[in-house]
C-alpha cells in the first residue's frame, strides 16, 4: 500500500472549517483514499473514501487532486464532538479481506 | 441496534496468564479484525477472518491466537507469550463485496498485565 503522510496536529475554531491534508505520493491508480476518525478512547469511525473524483457526504468532503499525489479532507463547519485523531489511509479495494493500515494520523483539536 | 460489542471494556491480568478478549457482530458482516493500539500510535493488524472457520495472521500475530466458529463472534486470546501485552484492542467487522472498504469498530478493550 502507499504510505501516507499526515501533519501530527492541528487547531480548528469552532464554527470554521477544517481542513485536513494527507500527502499519498506513491498512489497507484487502483488505490482508493480513505478517511477515519477516533475519538479518544473509542474504535475509529469511517469517514468517507474517493478514488478520483471528489466526494461529499452528510460528514464530511474529501478533494483529491487531479494527479492523486495528495488529498485533503474538509469538515465545513468543526464542532467540538470532531475533535479526535484523523487518518488518511490509501487501499487498494480487492475480492480479498485486505487491511487498513493506519498511520499516526493528524491529532484535530477544535476549540471555542 | 446492529453493531459490535467487545466486553469487557477494562481488563486486568497478572503476567503469565492467557486472556480472552470478546468480539460479536449482529452485522451479518464476513470479515473480522483484531487490531492493537499502543499509545500515540495507530492501529496495527493481529489477525482477521475472512469467513468462518477461516483466518489469517496480520502484522503481528506473534503471542496471540484466534477461532472463528460462528459468523457473529472472533474472540482473541492473548497468550503468555507476547511480550508487551497491555494496549487498547480494538475488533472490527466488514460487510460482504467490494464497493466499499468501510469498516465498522467495536469500542475497544483496555487490557492491563501486570
Amino acid at each position: 500500500d502507499a504510505k501516507t503522510t499526515q501533519p501530527p496536529s492541528m487547531d480548528c475554531a469552532e464554527g470554521r472549517a477544517a481542513n485536513l491534508p494527507c500527502n499519498h505520493s506513491t498512489i497507484s491508480g487502483n488505490e482508493y483514499v480513505y478517511w477515519y476518525r477516533q475519538i479518544h478512547s473509542q474504535g475509529p469511525q469511517y469517514i468517507i473514501h474517493g478514488l478520483k473524483n471528489n466526494e461529499t457526504n452528510e460528514m464530511a468532503s474529501l478533494i483529491i487532486t487531479e494527479d492523486r499525489k495528495s488529498s485533503t479532507l474538509i469538515l465545513p463547519h468543526a464542532t467540538l464532538r470532531d475533535t479526535a485523531v484523523y487518518y488518511c489511509i490509501v487501499r487498494v479495494i480487492t475480492g480479498t479481506a485486505s487491511k487498513l493500515t493506519f498511520g499516526t494520523g493528524t491529532r484535530l483539536q477544535v476549540t471555542l | 441496534d446492529g453493531g459490535i460489542t467487545q466486553s469487557p471494556k477494562y481488563l486486568f491480568r497478572k503476567e503469565g496468564q492467557n486472556v480472552t478478549l470478546s468480539c460479536e457482530q449482529n452485522l451479518n458482516h464476513d470479515a473480522m479484525y483484531w487490531y492493537r493500539q499502543d499509545p500515540g500510535q495507530g492501529l496495527r493488524l493481529i489477525y482477521y477472518s475472512q469467513i468462518v472457520n477461516d483466518f489469517q495472521k496480520g502484522d503481528i500475530a506473534e503471542g496471540y491466537s484466534v477461532s472463528r466458529e460462528k459468523k457473529e463472534s472472533f474472540p482473541l486470546t492473548v497468550t503468555s507469550a507476547q511480550k508487551n501485552p497491555t494496549a487498547f484492542y480494538l475488533c472490527a467487522s466488514r460487510a460482504p463485496g467490494t464497493a466499499s472498504y468501510e469498516q465498522y469498530f467495536g469500542p475497544g478493550t483496555r487490557l492491563t498485565v501486570t
